[in-house]
């Protein structure tokens, strides 16, 4: 069965860069959600779109910003990095009248 | 306090022993929970969905739920050495909401 896919699977960014992650949600999802997890740490909602408005927003640093687009893939944008920006960062997808989401395989950011 | 809690762990377990693993919520409108296991470096994966009081089997796991306590449970029979993860549980209020995940309990089968 087809999966979330996430991409780039690893990014390597300076203090100050920019970065952009690129979520592809599973066939017929029409919800995607971002989560931050930083190392030992459990993963924490940034934020979630439907049918390309924003659905709900959680603990994301306004330097993010995120859209989803016509064919439901999403797309997180990240400037001014901070080194404590470096975390995995996963994409997961639902139906909006599902409850399970699904997680891709996450892209780790470094930023050094 | 934390919206949702987890045992600390390290739970360390023997081959073929029954792992439990509990999870508390603090939020009442809660009304579904999962759980989701995640080896190191590697993203959540679906182990169970629970919605209604009482248990829900499906293979080797079990889940519990009891929304009155506030409270839901993994049992893991026959633990075998590749049970060997994190095992996070996940909350939320309704369809297409984000979830509040525990920090996570993690779980050492030994050989």
């Amino acid at each position: 069965a087809a999966g979330v896919i996430q991409s780039p699977r690893h990014l390597i960014k300076e203090k100050r860069e920019t970065a952009t992650l690129k979520c592809y949600p599973i066939p017929r999802h029409d919800t995607v959600y971002w989560y931050q997890q930083g190392p030992g740490q459990d993963p924490q909602f940034l934020i979630s779109f439907y049918e390309k408005m924003q659905s709900d927003k959680g603990s994301i640093p306004d330097r993010f910003s995120a859209q989803q687009f016509s064919d439901y893939h999403s797309e997180l944008n990240m400037s001014s990095l901070e080194l404590g920006d470096s975390a995995l960062y996963f994409c997961a997808s639902s139906t909006r009248q599902g409850r399970e989401q699904y997680f891709g395989p996450g892209t780790r950011l470094t930023v050094t | 306090q934390k919206e949702v809690e987890q045992n600390s762990g390290p739970l360390s377990v023997p081959e073929g022993a029954i792992a439990s693993l509990n999870c508390t919520y603090s939020d009442r409108g809660s009304q579904s929970f999962f759980w989701y296991r995640q080896y190191s470096g590697k993203s959540p994966e679906l182990i169970m969905s629970i919605y209604s009081n009482g248990d829900k089997e499906d293979g080797r796991f079990t889940a519990q739920l009891n929304k009155a306590s506030q409270y839901v449970s993994l049992l893991i029979r026959d633990s075998q050495p590749s049970d060997s993860a994190t095992y996070l549980c996940a909350v939320n209020r309704d369809y297409g909401q984000n979830f509040v995940f525990g920090p996570g309990t993690r779980l050492s089968v030994l050989p």
